[in-house]
């Protein structure tokens, strides 16, 4: 069973440039979520896909956008970006909207924008 | 007032001793309550999930549960360095999308 992945690892970007951020989710997963950790703080949620559709939307501007495809691999784009915008982005996915269980993160993109 | 609050540390505890760390949470709805472990650079990584009152113990970890004080903590036995590292306390309410909502964490030295 393959894990979640997360692509690419590192990223350097000037402000004002867009992103593109990639998640492969755990096999026969159909729900991805994308968390955005700045430096010293917890993970603040930024959406979530369930079956290709956006199924809740944290606190954080409509620059952030994703999409998830038919096999539920997703993206995160990032428009505009702004220096506060650097933070590991991590991506989880789980097998149904309603799984109890703790969610598995990938590794994690770093973007820093400068 | 934070949704999940924790102490951000940093906590030094000695090789061989038991940590503790604490978590309170606001949302009185909230079902679901893990403890994640982030080692310096890394993404973190789930160690325990409890969801009714009371102790879970797996192996050197014990989450306890109080809903009604609205309080969650992690005690880690037999302390090792490998220990070292950044514990984030997460809340989940499963209602609607299952959000985590995430405490900033708490840094955590084991001291040989």
């Amino acid at each position: 069973e393959t894990g979640v992945t997360q692509s690419p690892t590192h990223l350097i970007k000037t402000r004002g440039q867009q992103v593109t951020l990639r998640c492969s989710s755990q096999s026969g997963h159909n729900t991805v979520s994308w968390y955005q950790q700045a430096l010293g703080q917890g993970p603040q949620f930024i959406f979530q896909y369930y079956r290709e559709e956006e199924n809740g939307r944290g606190n954080f501007p409509p620059r952030f956008s994703g999409l998830q495809f038919p096999n539920y691999s997703s993206e995160l784009n990032v428009n505009a970006l702004e220096l506060d915008d650097s933070a590991l982005y991590l991506c989880a996915s789980s097998l149904e909207v309603t799984a109890s269980y703790g969610y598995t993160f990938g590794s994690g993109t770093r973007l820093t924008v400068v | 007032q934070k949704e999940v609050e924790q102490n951000s540390g940093p906590l030094s505890v000695p090789e061989g001793a038991i940590a503790s760390l604490n978590c309170t949470y606001s949302d009185r709805v909230s079902q679901s309550f893990f403890w994640y472990r982030q080692y310096s650079g890394k993404s973190p990584e789930l160690i325990m999930s409890i969801y009714s009152n009371g102790d879970k113990e797996d192996g050197r970890f014990t989450a306890q549960l109080n809903k009604a004080s609205q309080y969650v903590s992690l005690l880690i036995r037999d302390s090792q360095p490998s220990d070292s590292a950044t514990y984030l306390c997460a809340v989940r309410s499963n209602f609607g999308n299952e959000k985590l909502t995430f405490g900033t964490g708490t840094r955590l030295t084991i001291i040989p």
